[in-house]
């Protein structure tokens, strides 16, 4: 009954690094999505994917790159950290329909210094 | 464009209060609302959902009514308790340009104390 797995929970990274932040989900879900959340501004949406092989940019999608070679993974990269990255990071899946909820994993507090 | 406007937070409240989160909304077309709650150190779940105008969704105790007429999706529980503290987020979802477009609002702090 694992749901949606983030891995790591915790990364501090320099500024320049890159990392892959991965995500999982055993439900089978065609839509797959990476979103930040910062004080104040909610959670905003990076990048989405609507099914293996289909990728596409969300509201702040500069400075990571996100691949779907399976329904099962989506992971995100970043590639050249920044400390305007500093963030919490959410993978988030769900079905096809608007109707049917988001399954979230546990997040990814991530700081660039 | 669509969005989420949630007043804002920290709400602090007593053990047994009552709740009210405001929550409005701004879309075209017609979409579905929901209630996120985030408690600490943890994801976002679902607590509750509405999908159409007059629904009412519930669970836990808390309760929302989706009104089409002023826009609204308010979040109430008639008596809190301190588990209940938390982040709140009111959001919507609808079906725009081939996908899934889920839309949050600022999220909303609530500390319930004993």
């Amino acid at each position: 009954n694992a749901g949606v797995t983030q891995t790591p929970k915790f990364q501090v990274l320099k500024t320049g690094q890159s990392m892959t932040l991965q995500c999982a989900q055993d439900m089978n879900h065609e839509y797959m999505s990476w979103y930040r959340q910062d004080p104040g501004m909610g959670l905003r949406l990076i990048h989405y994917s609507v099914g293996a092989g289909i990728t596409d940019q969300g509201e702040v999608p500069n400075g990571y790159n996100v691949s779907r070679s399976t329904t099962e993974d989506f992971p995100l990269r970043l590639l050249s950290a920044a400390p305007s990255q500093t963030s919490v990071y959410f993978c988030a899946s769900s079905s096809w329909t608007g109707n049917t909820e988001a399954f979230f994993g546990q997040g990814t507090r991530l700081t660039v210094v | 464009g669509d969005s989420v406007t949630q007043m804002e937070g920290p709400v602090t409240l007593s053990e047994e209060a009552f709740l009210t989160i405001n929550c409005t909304y701004t879309a075209t077309g017609y979409p579905s609302l929901f209630w996120y709650v985030q408690y600490p150190g943890e994801g976002l779940q679902l607590l509750l959902k509405a999908t159409k105008a007059d629904d009412k969704g519930s669970n836990k105790g808390f309760e929302a009514t989706y009104r089409k007429e002023t826009t609204s999706f308010h979040l109430e529980k008639g008596s809190v308790q301190v588990s209940d503290s938390a982040v709140y987020f009111c959001a919507l979802s609808l079906l725009s340009g081939g996908y899934n477009k889920l839309i949050f609002g600022a999220g909303t702090r609530l500390a319930v104390h004993p």
